[in-house]
């Protein structure tokens, strides 16, 4: 199984603030690669597919860039509502695998 | 507007099995595969496999390759997902998925507890 490291997972952050995450696949996964954010008791919204394509009605402050192996999570500038957890995930080959996530706190 | 909707949440005791379904709307059911992803508390979100709508064809993680069952009914648009032999450590949100590999579209997760 393709396994998917996500580092930091815990970041504590304030409004404003330009954060960046990243996730490494254990081998290339092209640019098979999701992000997601989820609150608690919700499920998982989709941010990013394809590694860097914006899902539409996402804010353009997220941005996703990478290939191959590591792959990064952006958000330019911190929103009250960017307080959540982030995952990433591998969808280049079965079983599809997602990162361990990445909790964004208020500093 | 595209919509999964999933059954309410279930307690089974351990050996037994769990059927979850997934009533899809807003789009036409067999042009979508839908997906099968769960969430243990405070664990990572993990795969149990997909399901083509418009074959009945399904692929399952390995890790539950004997347990996990995925089934649709077409008539009414729903998908159901059943897993047997149930242990503590299936006690898990379960979210039916629309998508090819990323997830455009979820359910609202279906709680299973596992508890005797």
């Amino acid at each position: 199984d393709i396994q998917m490291d996500q580092s930091p997972s815990t970041l504590s952050a304030s409004v404003g603030d330009r954060v960046t995450i990243t996730c490494r696949a254990s081998q290339s996964i092209s640019s098979w690669l999701a992000w997601y954010q989820q609150k608690p008791g919700k499920a998982p919204k989709l941010l990013i597919y394809k590694a860097s394509n914006l899902e539409s009605g996402v804010p353009s402050g997220f941005s996703g860039s990478g290939s191959g192996t590591e792959f990064t999570l952006t958000i330019n500038s911190l929103r009250p509502d960017d307080f959540a957890t982030y995952y990433c995930q591998q969808y280049s080959t079965s079983p599809f695998t997602f990162g361990g996530g990445t909790k964004v706190e208020i500093k | 507007q595209v919509q999964l909707m999933q059954s309410g949440a279930e307690v089974r005791e351990p050996g037994a099995s769990v059927r979850v379904s997934c009533k899809t709307s807003g789009y036409t059911f067999t042009d979508h595969y839908l997906h099968w992803v769960r969430q243990a508390p405070g664990q990572r979100l993990e795969w149990l496999g997909w399901i083509n709508p418009n074959t009945g064809f399904s692929n399952h993680a390995q890790n539950f390759e004997h347990r996990v069952t995925l089934t649709r009914d077409m008539s009414i648009n729903t998908a159901y997902m059943e897993l047997t032999g149930l242990t503590s450590d299936d006690s898990a949100v379960y979210y039916c998925a629309r998508g090819s590999g990323s997830y455009h579209f979820w359910g609202q997760g279906t709680l299973v507890t596992v508890s005797s």
